[in-house]
């Protein structure tokens, strides 16, 4: 079992839905958890970080999680095409040093 | 956010030829960094992990003495890649970690091509 899960998609979403991105996690004990964007050819971005269980908001961008089901997800309201983009999972242990691990990612394609 | 530099951005060198490539964060100092690798359309990978003083972590495959890692100062890292053949061919991309910071920010990264 992998470490942190993402279908590598394609996801098209048509602009101005929702694209909604999942992720789940082998940890239990992680703690922190990240989403990253990443154009092609360009390196990651970070865009969102959560640490709590439920829900935290900035701007378009929703990350929820729930750690009893070890699952994360991103949402993106009123995408746009310049959202398109792989979005990378990320989850850190516990532990001041541990590493971050990453999924595969999800590509977002979002049509005009 | 913080921000994180690498230089070259881009090298082409001779199979044989060893590169040096920086990471440098600039607005923060970095305890910890690390050195990713990614392939066309593949995942990161994670190659070494570097805390300021200290050796290198390497992950399993990742062959020490050939990808050089020195921490050397709370804002730079250098990767050199030794002896570089085609299939070191890659995007190398560092990442940087403040003190009692849970966040990652990347660098830019560095396009690697070895003929």
């Amino acid at each position: 079992q992998k470490e942190v899960e993402q279908n590598s998609g394609p996801l098209s979403v048509p602009e101005g839905a929702i694209a909604s991105l999942n992720c789940t996690y082998s940890d239990r004990g992680s703690q922190s958890f990240f989403w990253y964007r990443q154009y092609s050819g360009k390196s990651p971005e970070l865009i969102m970080f959560i640490y709590s269980n439920g829900d935290k908001e900035d701007g378009r961008f929703t990350a929820q999680l729930n750690k009893a089901s070890q699952y994360v997800s991103l949402l993106i309201r009123d995408s746009q095409p310049s959202d398109s983009a792989t979005y990378l999972c990320a989850v850190k242990g516990a532990g001041g040093y541990q590493k971050v691990t990453f999924g595969i990612g999800t590509k977002l394609q979002v049509i005009p | 956010g913080a921000v994180v530099s690498q230089h070259p951005s881009w090298v082409i060198c001779k199979s044989g030829t060893s590169v040096k490539i920086e990471c440098r964060s600039l607005d923060f100092q970095a305890t910890t960094m690390f050195w990713y690798r990614q392939f066309p359309k593949q995942s990161l990978m994670l190659m070494a992990t570097s805390n300021e003083g200290s050796k290198a972590t390497y992950e399993q495959g990742v062959e020490k003495d050939k990808f050089l890692i020195n921490h050397a100062s709370l804002t730079l890292s250098t990767l050199t890649v030794t002896s570089a053949h085609p299939e070191d061919s890659s995007f190398y991309i560092c990442s940087a970690r403040g003190y009692s910071s849970y966040e990652q920010y990347f660098g830019p990264g560095t396009r690697l091509t070895v003929t």
